[in-house]
């Protein structure tokens, strides 16, 4: 069974700063992996989609990179500023299937 | 872009009651949905896949008469909380694949129930 860890549970920081997200996953027989926004109260914001094939990802300020062997995900938010406050989710979809497994997410706090 | 909606956004009924919540692919077709379930500051855990003309499949441990869930058509699946109680109070937020060369989960925003 496929289980999604993300470390750390919360984290703080001052604007400005480069910070780095971690996911794992336990099984490596993954179709892709995705990090998604979630403001509080909200919906989900698809913010990078990995396939299995792929090492990386780039949009803007983010980058999220994918080590399907060692079954680990990061997620880098450069110059972060206090719009990137919110809670990030890590979730895999596993190979033949659709559904996704979530990690218990980030809770992000950007201090101005 | 492929957008999912969920109707309603919230809703506050009585214990007893039942909810249905709608999930609709707006521009595309799915087979399959997917319906997942999230407390406060938890992450999100699926509860069951929706299969347009056929039933369900649920997760273990989710009562599959407590969450009904009909997949009436190509473009749209609902969830029924039976006879709601409080600790059924919870953020339920669906997803719908697209196929176009690779597949891509499309999520609703979500409908937030609160049974007093």
């Amino acid at each position: 069974k496929q289980e999604v860890t993300q470390i750390p549970a919360a984290l703080s920081v001052p604007e400005g700063e480069n910070l780095v997200l971690n996911c794992s996953f336990t099984d490596s027989a993954i179709y892709n992996l995705q990090w998604f926004r979630q403001d509080p109260g909200k919906g989900l914001t698809s913010l990078l989609l990995i396939q299995s094939s792929q090492r990386e990802q780039t949009s803007g300020r983010l980058n999220a990179s994918l080590d399907k062997s060692s079954g680990r995900s990061t997620l880098y938010i450069a110059a972060s500023q206090p719009g990137d406050s919110a809670t990030y989710l890590c979730a895999v979809t596993g190979q033949g299937a659709q559904k996704l497994v979530f990690g218990q997410g980030t809770r992000l706090t950007i201090n101005p | 872009g492929a957008v999912v909606s969920q109707h309603p956004s919230r809703v506050i009924c009585k214990s007893g009651t039942s909810v249905k919540i709608e999930c609709r692919s707006l521009d595309f077709q799915a087979t399959t949905m997917f319906w997942y379930r999230q407390f406060p500051k938890k992450s999100l855990m699926l509860m069951a896949t929706s299969n347009e003309g056929s039933k369900a499949t649920y997760e273990q441990g989710v009562e599959k008469d407590k969450f009904l869930i009909n997949h009436a058509s190509l473009t749209l699946s609902t969830l029924t909380v039976t006879s709601a109680h409080p600790e059924d109070s919870s953020f339920y937020i669906c997803s719908a694949p697209r196929t176009s060369g690779r597949v891509t989960q499309y999520f609703g925003p979500g409908t937030r129930l609160l049974v007093l």
